[in-house]
């Protein structure tokens, strides 16, 4: 199975601030990745599909970018309703899917 | 409007079988694939099965041979049947749906989750 890790674990963060959150799978996926959206008590909300193209509704500070094995999520400027758990998925294999164990964004 | 709701969580003794429903609506799910996705407490997503359109299944190792996922048409929901549980499987269970765009999968469309509780 293809196994996603992702770094930092956790961070802190101000409103304003610039995030970048890695995720790095264990062999080549080519672009087939995803980023999902976790707030406390909720279920996971889809940003980013195929590596770079953001989901109908997702405002434009989020982006996506690499290929291959190295991938990054970036908020270009944090907002409140931005701090959340993010994960990243691929689906370079349609028969397991896998996530990476996630990235909690914090208030500083 | 496109909307999934899971029904069928509780709490289970270790040994014992669940049927979790996943119903659709404002799509049909045959159209679709469709997938179950676990949270256990305070931890990250687990993929746990998906429904091909057309009928396939897979599965993922920590559930293979236990659960099993089903469909049927004229209710336009999907199942998971859950046997053999394990403390391991307590957690909140995500029913998904599967967007794809060409070869791309993305899973646009979840469900509030049923919590599933596996205790003596």
């Amino acid at each position: 199975d293809i196994q996603m890790t992702q770094s930092p674990s956790s961070l802190s963060a101000s409103v304003g601030d610039r995030v970048t959150i890695t995720c790095r799978a264990s062999q080549s996926i080519s672009t087939y990745i995803n980023w999902y959206q976790q707030r406390p008590g909720k279920a996971p909300k889809l940003l980013i599909y195929a590596a770079s193209n953001l989901q109908g509704g997702v405002p434009s500070r989020f982006s996506g970018s690499g290929s291959g094995t190295d991938f990054t999520l970036t908020i270009s400027s944090l907002q409140p309703e931005d701090f959340a758990t993010y994960y990243c998925q691929q689906s370079y294999s349609s028969t397991h899917f896998t996530f990476g164990p996630g990235t909690k964004v914090e208030i500083k | 409007e496109v909307q999934l709701v899971e029904t069928g969580g509780g709490l289970i003794r270790p040994g014992g079988s669940l049927r979790l429903s996943c119903a659709a609506s404002g799509f049909t799910v045959s159209d679709n694939y469709m997938n179950w996705v676990r949270q256990a407490p305070g931890k990250g997503l687990e993929w746990v099965s998906v429904f091909y359109s057309g009928g396939s299944t897979f599965y993922a190792d920590s559930v293979k041979g236990r659960f099993t996922m089903s469909r049927d048409n004229s209710k336009n929901t999907v199942f998971l049947q859950m046997n053999s549980l394990r403390a391991e499987d307590t957690a909140v269970y995500y029913c998904a749906r599967d967007a794809i765009t060409g070869s791309y999968h993305s899973f646009d469309t979840w469900g509030h989750g049923t919590m599933v509780t596996v205790s003596s």
